[in-house]
This record gives structure tokens, sequence and C-alpha cells, in this order.
């Protein structure tokens, strides 16, 4: 098994410019989310999806959309990219069976916004 | 409203110490814990969680953690410290309200520096 996967491990954008961030996973996990990671402040939630076909939003959710037409992808958008979007990007699933879902994360995408 | 704190953003440690990296919580009812770490340029691993019953849990790579309910507290800790354990660990709360799909607050992150 792969785990989770995400694509692309980098980008640099230019301000205003879009772009999908995709996360996979081969687990067969409910639930999937994504989150941003900055200096001195711990992962924070974007939005996450509790099944096919459904998404909601997390903490910071501003500037970012996402979809999940397939159970296994997880999709991140960034329609027009600004400055303090420049951040590492996680994706992580969890199973909803068994308890208190155990989040697994995947590799990140380091993403720079000039 | 829930919350996880780390109160140390480093620790530092020499080699064959025992090792502790703090986190305490604020949530209604029953928390579930969890320790994550995280090494350069990489994702968060998952080392170990906290459901119910017994107070101290075992994890991954030799490390424990201990949920104090009175002192709101689940610090995780090692007998001896590796130089390859130095790494950003992360404690999370799951968060309980609704279905919020398994939600997890993070702490911002304690660096862990493990020397020679």
């Amino acid at each position: 098994n792969a785990g989770v996967t995400q694509t692309p491990k980098f980008r640099v954008l230019k301000t205003g410019q879009s772009m999908t961030l995709l996360c996979a996973q081969d687990m067969n996990h409910e639930y999937m989310y994504w989150y941003r990671q900055d200096p001195g402040m711990g992962l924070r939630l974007i939005h996450y999806s509790v099944g096919e076909g459904t998404t909601a939003k997390g903490e910071v959710p501003d500037g970012y959309n996402v979809s999940r037409l397939k159970k296994q992808n997880f999709l991140l958008g960034l329609e027009s990219a600004a400055p303090s979007q420049t951040s590492v990007y996680f994706c992580a699933s969890a199973a909803v069976a068994g308890g208190p879902h155990t989040q697994y994360f995947g590799p990140g995408t380091r993403l720079t916004v000039l | 409203a829930q919350s996880v704190a780390q109160p140390e953003d480093q620790v530092n440690v020499a080699e064959g110490n025992p090792l502790t990296v703090k986190c305490t919580y604020s949530v209604s009812g029953n928390p579930y814990l969890f320790w994550y770490v995280q090494y350069p340029n990489r994702g968060l691993q998952f080392l170990l969680k906290y459901i119910t019953g017994d107070n101290l849990v075992k994890g991954s790579y030799g490390f424990e953690a201990e949920f104090n309910k009175s002192q709101t507290s689940f610090h995780l800790k090692k007998p001896s410290a590796l130089v390859s354990d130095s790494a950003l660990y992360f404690c999370a709360v799951r968060v309980l309200q609704g279905n919020q799909g398994g939600k997890l607050i993070f702490g911002q992150g304690t660096e862990l520096s493990v020397k020679p």
C-alpha cells in the first residue's frame, strides 16, 4: 500500500495564478482532510470530507476550494493564489470504523506564491 | 472550545537521558488524545493515542504517554533518548461535538533536539 500520496511535491506560483493539489489514498478511508502548516502555528485544518461527494469547511477555508468526486481522492484548489498561501500543505485520511479515527498523513506539498 | 497547548517550543536532551514533551488540553467530556512526530521534510507519523483505560499508553519507537485527567495533561515520554528521536512533535485532541469527521486540533509543536 502506498498509503496517502500527494501531487505535486513542490510548486511555485505567481500571485493570481490557480492550481490544484491532488491527494490520493489507497486505504479505503471515508474521511479525508487538508491542512496547512506554518512555522509556530502547528497544523490548521482547511477543509475536510466525511465521504464521497461531501465536503465541509475547517478552521481556515478562505481562498480554497475542495472536491471529493471519488472516495480515494481529495482535491484542494487555489483559484487565485496569494503570498499568504505560501505554506506546506498536508493531506490526511482516516477510517470510520475502530474508534477515534487515527489520521494518516501524506508527505506534503511545499507551495510558494510570489 | 477545545484546545491543545504545548508549552515548550524546544526541548533539548542528551542522548541516553529520559525525555518529556509536555501537552495540556482543554475539552468538555472525555478526551481522545494523540501524539504525532514529524521528521524534516516529511509528513506526520502517528505515535500513539489515548482513548480510555490505562493512563499509560505505549506507542511506536519506545515512546509512551501518560494521561492525567486531574492535570488535563498528556505528556510524551521516553526512558532513554536517541539522536534519531530529534524531530518535531505534535499533540492533538479530537473534536467531539456533532459529526465533525474526526477532526483534530493540533498544538503548535515542540522541537526535540537530542545531542550525542
